[in-house]
């Protein structure tokens, strides 16, 4: 089972929006809709950012936004802050016929 | 406020097996509600899916460490614990306890990490 496809940077201006690119196959993105997001600062661990492609935990500020179409999921971080510099990634369920969670490649997110 | 903690050795000999053990306070293990999780992260690169353990004691594992890997719960003391076995360095990582929820399938609470070191 390969990583989920994520570009390897994004940045953008405090204030600006980013969207983050998630891509897999019909066999995950694709076929399910649970795809979540994860923020990770350096030296800390994830934390859950969004869950069913689109629901955000309580805590979550709503400039975090998801969604999904085909086999890609999109992150969405609006009004950027620079707190919001950090790993991203995504997961998704794949399934009882492989690994059943397939991490993405991770996105660096930088606040210029 | 449910936590978790991962303990044990932070250096390990190649071929030797790893050790690892996830405390949860703040809630019970025992909650049908949730898998438990073990994920890994070398440095400087992505998450890694170890695998997943039920309160019953049903087992899920990633296939490419399936034949190295053991996951067991003890409810009794709130842990669940990860065995990985024939270590080589490649299995040098931060390894991550994580709750699961049941029914969405999303990693919700993470505990803080522990460096694991395979070296002779």
């Amino acid at each position: 089972q390969s990583a989920l496809t994520q570009p390897a940077s994004v940045s953008g201006s405090p204030g600006q929006s980013i969207t983050i690119s998630c891509t897999g196959t019909s066999s995950d993105v694709g076929s399910y809709n649970l795809v979540s997001w994860y923020q990770q600062h350096p030296g800390k661990a994830p934390k859950l950012m969004i869950y069913e492609v689109s629901k955000r935990p309580s805590g979550v500020s709503n400039r975090f936004s998801g969604s999904k179409s085909g086999n890609t999921a999109s992150l969405t971080i609006s009004g950027l802050q620079a707190e919001d510099e950090a790993d991203y990634y995504c997961c998704s369920y794949a399934g009882s016929s492989t690994s059943l969670y397939v991490f993405g490649t991770g996105t660096k997110v930088t606040v210029l | 406020q449910v936590q978790l903690q991962e303990s044990g050795p932070g250096l390990v000999k190649p071929s030797q097996t790893l050790s690892l053990t996830c405390t949860v306070s703040g809630g019970s293990i025992s909650s049908g509600s949730y898998y438990w999780s073990w994920i890994r992260q070398p440095a400087g690169k992505g998450l890694e899916w170890i695998g997943r353990i039920y309160t019953s004691g049903s087992t899920n594992y990633n296939p490419s460490l399936k034949s190295r890997v053991t996951i067991s719960v003890d409810t009794s003391k709130n842990q669940f614990s990860l065995k990985l076995s024939s270590v080589t360095a490649a299995d040098t990582a931060v390894y991550y306890c994580a709750r699961v929820d049941r029914n969405w399938y999303y990693f919700d609470y993470w505990g803080q990490g522990t460096l694991v070191t395979v070296s002779s």
